[in-house]
Parts: structure tokens; sequence; C-alpha cells
């Protein structure tokens, strides 16, 4: 157990429709990473939060949003679906700045979003 | 362009036997490699960490190994249980804040 949750598991819904996903960070952990891993790709970084701020842009589409609460946990907004989003989507968090070895990324077990 | 490629793309072998996992990478400057342990449906899990300084970092049964001038990487596992099938990933940070992660090897143990 890496102590990253993420909410919910399995995610099932229809293409247009809109989905938040929930992540917790580790105790002590500022920062908090979202990836989009399908099965043709390998993990796609999205977006990366610390301490309620944007730190970093990856890979993430407009129609996909993120934010990091007061309290550090983490939503994933993701609107206007298509099949083409169906994919895990992994939440990680590590201590920062992230740098050597204090930028181990603990990565939550997922949530496995389907479009149909 | 930041790049991880990695090599092989999938691997099966026999219980007990050594492999080598291999990681190239175009990444500058470097800061660190790491490589991942991902089980199906689960989240990666950090295995080693190298910094510039460093050319081989064990952990149990895995070995990784550095070569900063030619910017390879390799991942040699010892005597492979079947706990071991997995995806393999290797993870390389630069200057910035985002790191470039390989498409993985995918190692298959067979009893």
């Amino acid at each position: 157990d890496s102590g990253v949750t993420q909410t919910p598991k399995h995610l099932i819904t229809a293409t247009g429709q809109r989905v938040t996903l929930r992540c917790s960070p580790r105790s002590g952990d500022l920062s908090v990473y979202w990836y989009q891993q399908s099965l043709d790709q390998g993990l796609q970084f999205l977006i990366q939060y610390y301490n309620g701020e944007e730190r970093a842009k990856g890979n993430i589409l407009e129609r996909f949003s993120a934010q990091q609460f007061p309290d550090l946990h983490s939503e994933l907004n993701l609107s206007s679906l298509e099949l083409g989003d169906s994919a895990l989507y992994f939440c990680a968090s590590s201590v920062d700045p992230p740098r050597g070895d204090t930028d181990t990324q603990y990565f939550g077990p997922g949530t496995r979003l389907t479009v149909l | 362009k930041n790049q991880v490629e990695q090599s092989p793309q999938s691997l099966i072998i026999l219980e007990g036997k050594n492999c080598t996992l291999q990681c190239n990478y175009t990444v500058s400057p470097f800061s660190n490699l790491r490589w991942y342990k991902q089980d199906t449906g689960r989240g990666p899990v950090s295995l080693t960490i190298m910094t510039f300084s460093e050319n081989t970092k064990s952990n149990g049964r895995y070995t990784a190994t550095l070569d900063a001038d030619t910017k390879q990487s390799s991942l040699h596992i010892t005597a492979s249980q079947l706990s071991d099938s997995a995806s393999y990933i290797c993870v390389v940070r630069g200057g910035s804040y985002i790191p470039t992660f390989g498409r993985g090897t995918s190692l298959i143990v067979h009893p």
C-alpha cells in the first residue's frame, strides 16, 4: 500500500459525459501528479500540483482540468468524454522539491475509466 | 526532444533464469534515472534510483546500472520468480519537473 488513495476504482460512463476522479496523497506529500495510461501508450504525464498551485503541465487535453485543494487532495475533471479517453488514470504524490532521492513518486491504485 | 527508449518490448523467461532490460535516453540535462515495476492493473512501484555519480544500485534481486556517458541504463533481474512478471518502466528526470517515461518492458516469467 503506497499510502495514496484514489476513488472511484472503476468508472463506466457514456460519451459526452463529465466525470471527476479524486486523489488523496500520502500524509506529508505536497506534490500531486496525474497520469493517463491507455493500452497502446505508456504512462503519459498530465499535470502536477504543488501545495495547491499548478507546477507543470504535460499532455493534458483542454477538456481535462485538475485542481489541488487546501487539504492537498486533488481532483481530475474529464469532460465531453470520448471513447479514446478510456484508460487507467493514476495519481502519484511526492515530497517536494523533486530532486535526488526525495522525488520518489508513490502511485495510487488507479481509476479505470471506461467510456461507452 | 527528451526521449526514453526501452528494449525489448516484451520478454518471456523461465523461472530461475536471469534477464537484463535496457533503457536508452536522450534527456538532457540529466538529474536521475529510476526503474519502476508495474504489476498489471496496479500503480508503478519504485525499484531503484540513480543520480549522475552512481553507476550501480541494487535492490534485492534487482540491480540497475547507469552509464551517463552513453546515456544507457540496464536492469538485471537475478534468479527470476513468477512474481517478477510485470512491466518494468524506466523514467528519467532532467532539468524540469516533468519526468520522461519509457513505454516499458513486459516481462513474463514461466514456471
